[in-house]
């Protein structure tokens, strides 16, 4: 069970739309609708932002959208914002009782 | 609104065991599971496995972990346990409780757990 991929970093400047990806494999992300995002800021407790690929809990922002296509599911942040700067996880369930994160994406806010 | 309460000791020395526990409250605890995750200073996340309230239980299949984690649930007190035997430098994290439910949506407070000599 590998970990799913995510780019290291990504930035963008206060009010564009970034895009973290989230690639697994036809095991994981590409066979179930169940991918989560978390949001972690530093030195805190990972919150849930999106689940079952588009969905958002009560609370979080419409800014935070999620989707997916094959093995790859994204997250989008519209109109970024300078809260918005963190760390970002995906999350999948991968078959067998057995769930696998991403190696997480630090998100800047230039 | 479920909260989850962990605790546990958070300095081990190589091959020792690591045990952690968490008390769950505000919500029905035989309707989720319960998981651990582990994070490294400045890495992803990790899970390590999950048990329900019955004891059943699922771990990650990594073999670096599955045969050393053993995770118990005391359901009269609605706690459940890790214990990671043989730890070393590299299971250096902070450890969270979490409850899942088709996701991993509360969290503990997370303990820090440092192996060294």
């Amino acid at each position: 069970q590998s970990a799913l991929t995510q780019p290291a970093s990504v930035s963008g400047s206060p009010g564009q739309s970034i895009t973290i990806s989230c690639t697994g494999t036809s095991s994981d992300v590409g066979s179930y609708n169940l991918v989560s995002w978390y949001q972690q800021h530093p030195g805190k407790v990972p919150k849930l932002i999106i689940f079952d690929v588009d969905r958002r809990p009560s609370g979080v922002s419409s800014r935070f959208s999620g989707s997916k296509s094959g093995n790859t599911a994204s997250l989008t942040i519209s109109g970024l914002q300078a809260e918005d700067e963190a760390d970002y996880h995906c999350w999948s369930y991968a078959g067998s009782s057995t769930v696998v994160f991403g190696g997480g994406t630090k998100v800047t806010v230039l | 609104q479920v909260q989850l309460q962990q605790w546990g000791a958070g300095l081990l020395k190589p091959s020792e065991t690591l045990s952690l526990t968490c008390a769950v409250s505000g919500g029905s605890f035989n309707d989720f599971y319960w998981s651990w995750i582990r994070q490294p200073p400045g890495k992803g996340l990790e899970w390590i496995g999950e048990i329900n309230y019955s004891g059943t239980t699922n771990y990650n299949p990594s073999p670096s972990l599955k045969s050393r984690v053993t995770i118990s649930v005391d359901t009269s007190k609605k706690q459940f346990s890790l214990n990671l035997r043989s730890v070393t430098a590299a299971d250096t994290a902070v450890y969270y409780c979490a409850k899942d439910s088709l996701t991993v949506d509360s969290w503990g407070q997370g303990t820090l757990v440092t192996v060294s000599s």
